[in-house]
């Protein structure tokens, strides 16, 4: 079983639309997880992060966190063409002692006109 | 905005030779991280250090890798002698505490001919 899971993609979806991208994973003791987005050639960049159950909400973001089934989403509303990118989840284990970041492959979110 | 600063932004080197990557990471953090990513692969973990010391390391991370805090400010990675196969984007990261949210420098491009 993969550390992340996570939907390659591409997932295409008009503009002003919702976009959902999942991710599960399988480190049980992971405690915090992240969404980062990353354009081609750029770097990984933040854009949610989720502690707890439950959602969390920032902007046009919405972060889903169920520790129990072991699962991330991210939900983008009102998506633009600018949100054309790779959003990759990334839970932080403590298995290891260094806290890393353990990244999916991503999922390739198009958002088209 | 602080942020977390790499130099070179690209780097070319021939096989054999030793390279040097610098990072500035965010001022007060205290978590540091190198990743790499091949192009068309995922964001890999290769080492974490905190305290100065490393605390987690990953298989890539063998004897040709090494990672110091020479400074207040500055964090290197090092590769003694470059193949072919390290060629990558290298990212640096830092978080403040060792399950906050990290953030990533705009990378260095290693390319070994």
């Amino acid at each position: 079983q993969k550390e992340v899971e996570q939907n390659s993609g591409p997932l295409s979806v008009p503009e002003g639309a919702i976009a959902s991208l999942n991710c599960t994973y399988s480190d049980r003791v992971s405690q915090s997880f992240f969404w980062y987005r990353q354009y081609s050639g750029k770097s990984p960049e933040l854009i949610m992060s989720i502690y707890s159950n439950g959602d969390k909400e920032d902007g046009r973001f919405t972060a889903q966190l169920n520790k129990a089934s072991q699962y991330v989403s991210l939900l983008i509303r009102d998506s633009q063409p600018s949100d054309s990118a790779t959003y990759l989840c990334a839970p932080r284990g403590l298995t290891g002692g260094g806290n890393k970041l353990t990244f999916g492959t991503g999922t390739q979110l198009k958002v088209e006109l | 905005e602080p942020e977390v600063t790499q130099t070179p932004s690209h780097q070319v080197t021939q096989m054999g030779q030793e390279v040097i990557l610098r990072c500035v990471p965010i001022s007060n953090h205290l978590y540091f991280y190198w990743y790499r990513q091949i192009l068309g692969q995922k964001v890999e973990f290769l080492v974490s250090f905190y305290n100065n010391e490393i605390s987690e390391k990953s298989e890539i991370f063998d004897d040709q890798f090494s990672v110091e805090r020479p400074d207040g400010s500055n964090f290197t990675l090092k590769i003694r002698s470059t193949k072919l196969e390290d060629s990558a984007m290298y990212f640096c990261a830092s978080s403040e505490e060792g399950n906050t949210e990290a953030f990533f420098g705009q990378g260095t491009r290693l390319t070994v001919v």
